[in-house]
């Protein structure tokens, strides 16, 4: 089975302006996780969605907001961007068992840097 | 919520020797604990995982121990080689929670 794959692998933003970032599962993976990794912070959980609902959000600001779609993809977008917004963003996928504690793989990530 | 302590930031081995990093958690619902290894400029892989229903579980050179009434748990990798180092997370989960609450990691270096 091919891995999480995510799009773009790169990309350079100015402050104020947002981004897109896209996400496809593991093929059969119904749950999408996002997670925001720096430097100073680490790995931090963003949001969760199953069957395009948000399950689980974390503690950041409304401009980052995310969706699912029916085929599981999943895109989170990132508003009015700043400079501290600047890291990795990690997608990652699981089966969806009732607990929600199915193994989460992760995908290649997507470098964002603000300016 | 859940708060994952990592330790140490940084560990240095020889080759073949073994390396130990310990992680506490704070939520006692808590009841899923992986570990992850983060190369250099790549994604962060499943190494092993325990639930709280087992307090040991071995995968060739590497195991995991839990510790419930301590609220900690600890990664041993045995017989480190190069190609072990790397950056190690740990990270612990809630039934319902659908989320990952990570530590900080720990740098691996095995020295040759």
């Amino acid at each position: 089975k091919a891995g999480v794959t995510q799009t773009p692998r790169y990309l350079i933003k100015t402050r104020g302006q947002q981004v897109t970032l896209s996400c496809s599962p593991i093929s059969g993976h119904r749950s999408v996780s996002w997670y925001q990794q720096t430097p100073g912070q680490g790995l931090q959980f963003l949001f969760e969605y199953f069957s395009e609902t948000q399950r689980n959000k974390g503690n950041f600001p409304g401009r980052f907001s995310g969706r699912q779609f029916s085929n599981s993809r999943s895109e989170m977008n990132v508003s009015t961007l700043e400079l501290g917004d600047s890291a990795l963003y990690l997608c990652a996928s699981s089966l969806v068992p009732s607990d929600g504690q199915e193994t989460q793989y992760f995908g290649p990530g997507t470098r964002l840097l603000v300016l | 919520g859940e708060n994952v302590e990592q330790h140490p930031s940084t560990l240095s081995v020889q080759e073949g020797d073994s390396a130990v990093i310990k992680c506490t958690y704070s939520d006692s619902a808590s009841n899923y604990f992986p570990w992850y290894k983060q190369e250099l400029g790549k994604r962060p892989q499943l190494i092993i995982d325990i639930r709280s229903n087992v307090g040991e579980k071995k995968d060739q050179r590497i195991a995991v121990t839990l510790n419930k009434t301590a609220k900690h748990f600890s990664l041993h990798i045995t017989e480190t080689q190069p190609e072990d180092s790397a950056v190690y997370f740990c990270a612990a989960s809630k039934r319902g929670d659908y989320k990952l609450s990570f530590g900080a990691g720990t740098t691996v270096t095995v020295r040759a």
